[in-house]
């Protein structure tokens, strides 16, 4: 198994335009989220599914984002008509197990967009 | 909603010890995490606390205290590679599935 995938690894767009980011996760971890970091400071939760169901979705997520998992395996996330406030590094990350296990995420390596 | 508390930056010499310190305010807590980061990279696991004590995990040991809310990550004989940033992490039992909220990262630069 080779983690959780995330492509591209780095985007640069110019303000309005759409991107689209894809994340594998671990094959056999039926849960996968959505996360934004900003420089110097922590993750800050987006959504999240449990196999292709959204179960989740922060406040921070506005109109303009969508995340889909069509069939309980990779994902995807689309901004659309970008701005300057998007750019930021979009952590997906994957888990196995009921909330009782002391099983961490298992992050992928990001992408990172920079909208200009 | 929770408040997680650590700080931003901290100095520390190699083959020191050093201490980041974690409180957090939530309700329904049901467990700690602690990652590093290394800059421009993925977050890696460290360590889980769900109980008050200590876990100890060679270098690395991480403490919970439950009824002060606050936990710290100790790392011993720092290395260079140890210069990261460390990302304390609390799940709740409300939250949906297994999902962490993060405090903002406490950035340690370890110096010759």
């Amino acid at each position: 198994d080779t983690g959780v995938s995330q492509n591209p690894r780095h985007k640069i767009t110019k303000r309005g335009q759409n991107v689209t980011f894809r994340c594998d996760p671990i094959s056999e971890h039926n849960r996968l989220y959505w996360y934004r970091q900003t420089l110097g400071q922590g993750p800050e939760f987006l959504t999240y599914f449990q196999n292709e169901a959204q179960l989740e979705k922060s406040r921070l997520l506005s109109d303009r984002f969508s995340a889909e998992r069509p069939k309980g395996s990779f994902s995807t996330l689309e901004i659309q008509r970008t701005e300057q406030g998007d750019s930021a590094m979009y952590l997906c990350a994957s888990s196995l197990g009921d909330r009782s296990a002391g099983n961490g995420y298992t992050f992928g390596s990001g992408t990172r967009l920079t909208v200009v | 909603g929770q408040n997680i508390d650590q700080p931003t930056e901290m100095t520390a010499t190699e083959g020191a010890i050093v201490q980041i310190n974690c409180t957090y305010q939530t309700s329904g807590f049901n467990g700690l995490f602690w990652y590093q980061q290394h800059a421009g990279e993925a977050p890696t696991f460290l360590s889980y606390n769900v109980l008050d004590g200590l876990e100890e995990k060679g270098r690395f040991s991480s403490f919970l205290s439950r009824s002060k809310g606050y936990s710290y990550l100790l790392l011993k004989e720092l290395q260079m590679k140890d210069s990261a940033s460390y990302l304390c992490a609390v799940r709740t039992l409300k939250a949906a599935g297994n999902k962490l909220t993060f405090g903002g990262g406490t950035r340690v630069l370890v110096k010759p």
